[in-house]
């Protein structure tokens, strides 16, 4: 994969489980985070996005909690399934000026979810 | 909608050489970003464009360059490759209008082999 070589955490569970994914961003004044998921020989796919004026933002199966006093995100997946295993990214950005165009992505953790 | 394009999608050059990408958004996106992924670095922004303007640059040598054009379709451009060079390539589009979140959605990416 893409990411093997930064030795990437990663989080194995059973079909079914709860799964947490969790993330710590760098920058204090990023005011939009996005969770990726990223399958085997694909792109980055859209899951779920939270503005930093929200601690918390539920999905399908998903819910992103955000804790800004301590620069987390986590990444809730709900019964989770096989069709889930891939790595997640969570990227912040920083909304006004210049860095509008500019995610700044994290290492990624690797999900295998077993049957 | 059709989603974020890339030609192409796998590429073989050798040292020295220069290559283009190509990157089609979605329709009705007016920024594009690029991202180069290795196993070593992760995702890292290479740049920005909005409206046929360079908005935003990551830190990467002047070798990496693009351009867009008025129907938002970009193109990167990687002069004497280097054995470095040899990554994935992503392009994310976003919409960009007024109180929009910044969402980019990837393409596939190119795979840029340098050898």
């Amino acid at each position: 994969g893409e990411n093997v070589g930064l030795h990437l955490p990663t989080l194995s569970v059973q079909e079914g489980d709860n799964s947490i994914i969790n993330c710590a961003y760098s920058n204090s004044a990023s005011d939009y985070f996005i969770w990726y998921k990223q399958e085997s020989g694909k792109g980055p796919q859209f899951i779920i996005d939270i503005r930093s004026n929200m601690d918390k933002r539920q999905g399908q199966r998903v819910t992103v909690l955000l804790n800004k006093t301590v620069k987390h995100l986590s990444l809730q997946i709900a019964a989770t399934q096989p069709g889930d295993s891939a790595v997640y990214f969570c990227a912040e950005n920083i909304s006004g000026g210049t860095s509008y165009g500019k995610l700044t992505f994290g290492q990624g953790t690797i999900l295998t979810v077993h049957p | 909608k059709a989603g974020v394009t890339q030609t192409p999608r796998y590429l073989i050059k050798t040292r020295g050489q220069q290559v283009t990408l190509s990157c089609s958004p979605i329709s009705g996106h007016r920024s594009v970003s690029w991202y180069q992924q290795t196993p070593g670095q992760g995702l890292q922004f290479l740049f920005e464009y909005f409206s046929e303007t360079q908005r935003n640059k990551g830190n990467f040598p002047g070798r990496f360059s693009g351009r867009q054009f008025s129907n938002s379709r970009s193109e990167m451009n990687v002069s004497t490759l280097e054995l470095g060079d040899s990554a994935l390539y992503l392009c994310a589009s976003s919409l960009v209008a007024s109180g929009s979140r910044n969402t980019q959605y990837f393409g596939p990416g190119t795979r840029l082999t340098v050898l």
